[in-house]
């Protein structure tokens, strides 16, 4: 069965401090790992697709990497803006339906 | 681009009413949406996978007779509770497959429940 882990449940930050969140997983075929944005009170907001391991991508201050194993979400000087629950998916197999890990809640201070 | 609507935003009923939840997806056709649910502190819950013009298929655990899966068209999914009770409050969210076949989807604002 396809698993997807995130680490950690919540992160507090300080305006600029830099740090990663984990998704590691398991899976048979990945077929593709997603990174969310979810804003209190609304659905996912879609940022990254990662398909293969050492594909990156990069979106402002968001960078995603991709291993054999887990996916990060680099977040570099963040603001507080960027206070929000990160959702990491992925799909594997048959395509249709996509995995969701708990999320990592996001609080970055002034 | 990849723009998905949801109607309402928030309803509130009373018990043993139904209520009807619409997915658009705005800019794009959307052969394939999923409707989830979310409860506080939790991750989303696929519900069922909506594919247009047959029907729908339903997670295991999701009773069909209670959540009416409708897909008529290419840009509209419609998610019906009927005879809603109390423990069908939650918040309700709906997703389409982006046009760029990478299996991303794109998702609505949620429908937030409240049943009285």
């Amino acid at each position: 069965e396809d698993q997807v882990t995130q680490s950690p449940e919540a992160l507090r930050l300080q305006e600029g401090e830099s740090s990663s969140l984990n998704c590691s997983y398991t899976v048979s075929g990945l077929r593709g790992l997603f990174w969310y944005r979810q804003d209190p009170g609304k659905g996912p907001e879609f940022l990254f697709t990662l398909y293969s391991a050492g594909e990156e991508k990069e979106k402002e201050r968001l960078k995603a990497t991709l291993t054999k194993k887990e996916s990060f979400l680099h977040i570099t000087a963040p603001k507080p803006e960027d206070s929000a629950t990160y959702l990491c998916a992925l799909n594997s197999g048959g395509y249709q339906k996509v995995t969701f890990g708990i999320g990592t809640k996001l609080q970055v201070i002034p | 681009g990849a723009v998905v609507s949801q109607h309402p935003s928030r309803v509130i009923c009373k018990s043993g009413t139904s209520v009807k939840i619409e997915c658009r997806s705005l800019d794009f056709q959307a052969t394939t949406m999923f409707w989830y649910r979310q409860f506080p502190k939790q991750s989303l819950m696929l519900m069922a996978t909506s594919n247009e013009g047959s029907k729908a298929t339903y997670e295991q655990g999701v009773e069909k007779d209670k959540f009416l899966i409708n897909h008529a068209s290419l840009t509209l999914s419609t998610l019906t509770v009927t005879s809603a009770h109390p423990e069908d409050s939650s918040f309700y969210i709906c997703s389409a497959r982006g046009p760029s076949g990478g299996g991303e989807q794109f998702f609505g604002p949620g429908t937030r429940l409240t049943v009285l």
